[in-house]
């Protein structure tokens, strides 16, 4: 079973461009969850869909985040601009509704200049 | 998710084993304990969870208290690659809510 896949694995940009995070869960996992580290501090939760509905967004960080999961399946997260303050590791998961697990992907590294 | 509480730190002579306390004395009695490790900048990693009863696989052993209020992980025989942050959650309901990190311990193995 192919596990969870994020792309970028880094990705580099300029403060004030746009940068669009893509995490693939496993397959017929219908809840999917972002998570951000940034350097010096804790991992912290961004949001959780179920199926392509949003279940909980209390993490989003404010307005420039936007993330879709159109179809269930694959997630994206777009930053819109991209301020230096938004730097640092991009996690997804997936689980599956009644299950146990909770699978991470390597993470994108984001850097802001 | 039950409040958890972990050492800041820890270290371990290798070939030793490692054992990491967690107190959750708010847990209810259908949240389960949950361990995670992040290796450096990697992707968290599943450890184990358990219930109640004493849990085991080919990484690790948990030990949960009688009153589950803590619970502690057991690496039998830490290597280098150990060296990680380990986390202790009690997701609310697991696999449909989100787990919440806190500090976790950093557990430094030492040759």
């Amino acid at each position: 079973e192919a596990g969870v896949t994020q792309f970028p694995s880094h990705s580099v940009i300029e403060k004030g461009q746009t940068v669009t995070l893509r995490c693939d869960p496993i397959s017929g996992h219908d809840n999917l969850y972002w998570y951000r580290r940034v350097m010096g501090k804790e991992i912290k939760f961004l949001l959780h869909f179920v199926k392509e509905s949003k279940q909980d967004e209390s993490g989003m960080p404010n307005n420039r985040f936007l993330a879709e999961r159109t179809g269930g399946t694959y997630s994206t997260l777009k930053v819109q601009p991209a301020e230096l303050e938004d730097s640092g590791v991009y996690f997804c998961a997936s689980s599956l509704t009644g299950g146990f697990g909770y699978t991470f992907g390597s993470g994108t590294r984001l850097t802001v200049v | 998710d039950a409040k958890t509480t972990q050492p800041t730190s820890m270290d371990c002579a290798e070939g030793r084993a490692a054992n990491l306390p967690c107190n959750h004395s708010t847990i209810s009695g259908n949240e389960y304990v949950y361990w995670y490790r992040q290796i450096h900048s990697q992707g968290p990693q599943y450890i184990i969870h358990g219930l109640k009863n004493n849990e085991t696989n080919e990484m690790a052993s948990l030990i949960i208290t009688e009153d589950r209020k803590s619970s502690t992980l057991i690496l039998p025989h830490a290597t280098l690659r150990d060296t990680a942050v380990y986390y202790c959650i009690a997701p609310l309901t697991p696999g449909n809510t989100p787990l919440v990190f806190g500090k976790g311990t950093r557990l430094s193995v030492i040759a």
